[in-house]
């Protein structure tokens, strides 16, 4: 079985600071994919950053990187100077070669001006 | 790319009523999947399809829920009988047929019973 674990339903951070986002999972398979979706207040979510299981290096957007530890089973979300419109829900997903995707429950983002 | 785009924005109806959401998939996008999300939750499976072919359904999803993709393209959504318990946030999203494809979503649909 596939599960996703976010262990910070809420987190605050400052303007212009950096804030870590933690997400652990659990696969049998080899083959997988990790996202980070943003989902703002009352609007759609989209894709942040995605990183390929067989990829050591770790993705980087802009201010969104991650550190990705296969044999810990970590991914997790670091946003660098942090601004207001980076105010959102976000959700760490799995997806595996079974064709379904596997959410964590998500950790609230408030960035405090 | 237009984006997945959903049908109603919001609706509101009475307990004991059927509703049907529509969701429009980017066109290039063979697998298409309904989600349901309430407030301050991560979002549900549902069912997804590939094409037209509806591939899973949740074990959770009752009877009263059903989804069809006709010719693989739009896919409608239908709750019957609606109950408060439906009260949520319905998306849609859509990708390639690949493990590596990411999810596009829509805004969703908003039910609200009364």
């Amino acid at each position: 079985a596939q599960t996703v674990t976010q262990s910070q339903p809420e987190m605050s951070v400052q303007e212009a600071e950096t804030v870590t986002l933690s997400c652990t999972y659990d696969t049998s398979e080899s083959n997988y994919y990790l996202f980070w979706y943003k989902q703002p207040p009352s609007r759609q979510m989209i894709l942040v950053i995605r990183q390929e299981a067989y990829k050591q290096q770790n993705a980087t957007e802009n201010r969104f990187s991650v550190n990705f530890q296969k044999a810990a089973k970590s991914f997790s979300l670091k946003i660098s100077d942090s601004q207001l419109g980076d105010t959102a829900m976000y959700f760490c997903i799995l997806s595996t070669t079974g064709n379904q995707f596997y959410f964590g429950t998500g950790t609230s983002l408030t960035v405090i001006p | 790319d237009t984006g997945v785009s959903q049908d109603p924005r919001h609706k509101i109806t009475k307990r004991g009523q059927n509703v049907t959401f529509r969701c429009d998939p980017i066109s290039e996008h063979n697998r298409l999947y309904w989600y349901r999300q309430t407030l301050g939750q991560g979002p549900e499976f549902l069912t997804y399809f590939q094409n037209e072919a509806q591939l899973e359904k949740s074990r959770l999803l009752s009877d009263r829920f059903s989804a069809e993709r006709p010719k693989g393209s739009f896919s409608t959504l239908e709750i019957q009988r609606t109950e408060q318990g439906d009260s949520a946030m319905y998306l849609c999203a859509s990708s390639y047929a690949s493990y590596n494809s990411p999810l596009h979503f829509g805004n969703g649909t908003r039910l609200t019973v009364t």
